[in-house]
């Protein structure tokens, strides 16, 4: 992942419309990638991961795009809800090393 | 939280002052690892353990020593807090939840210390 300035990017979303999050990444050696969500005051919390042989990955009403080619990885949330509301941020890791470089994040915030 | 307690949530101390900070899981896994979380920097890794008394700096460990004596503790020790360890400090845990051989981190819930 690549760091963000001080300031957050915000992306906000009418509530049942989708949403569409993104994280550039820098390392092309990258196995594999993981969005977190973490709320107010809370810890991150996984959301879904896709290693970097596949393009997509879908799970409940969350699906993850990467495109090596550009270095970009995305997270699609389909019909957002109040909840969704958080920050979202993507990591990169290695196989070896257990290790994780995360990204700065965006805040969604879905109006209702 | 998969199993991670974090101890304490809330710290106020003074500077110069000793600071430890716990994480405890339930769970036995092997790779434990301490972030600090501040704006505009997103999580950055202090120090990781990879099994009983096995431990390794990340990428900003000045001023933090860690210790792990029990497979489900790991302990974050600020020797001489300093206004800059101000900060939100989360512990994680690592293992493969699915069958993608992917090896994810889970987070606990955080501990915010302030250093007067």
């Amino acid at each position: 992942g690549e760091s963000v300035g001080l300031h957050l990017p915000t992306l906000s979303v009418q509530e049942g419309d989708n949403s569409i999050i993104n994280c550039a990444y820098s390392n092309s050696a990258s196995d594999y990638f993981i969005w977190y969500k973490q709320e107010s005051g809370k810890g991150p919390q996984f959301i879904i991961d896709i290693r970097s042989n596949m393009d997509k990955r879908q799970g409940q009403r969350v699906t993850v795009l990467l495109n090596k080619t550009v270095k970009h990885l995305s997270l699609q949330i389909a019909a957002t809800q109040p909840g969704d509301s958080a920050v979202y941020f993507c990591a990169d890791g290695r196989d070896a090393g257990n290790m994780l470089t995360f990204g700065g994040g965006t805040r969604l915030m879905v109006k209702p | 939280d998969a199993g991670i307690t974090q101890s304490p949530r809330h710290k106020v101390t003074e500077t110069g002052t000793p600071v430890t900070l716990r994480c405890h899981q339930t769970e036995n896994h092997r790779y434990m690892y301490w972030y600090r979380q501040d704006p505009g920097h997103g999580l950055r890794l202090i120090h990781y353990s990879y099994g009983v008394k096995d431990t390794d700096k990340g990428e900003v460990s000045d001023g933090y020593s860690v210790s792990r004596s029990k497979t489900e503790d790991f302990l974050l020790t600020l020797e001489s807090a300093t206004s800059s360890q101000t900060s939100v400090y989360f512990c994680a845990i690592s293992y493969p939840l699915g069958t993608s051989g992917i090896n994810e981190q889970f987070f606990g819930p955080g501990t915010r210390l302030t250093v007067l």
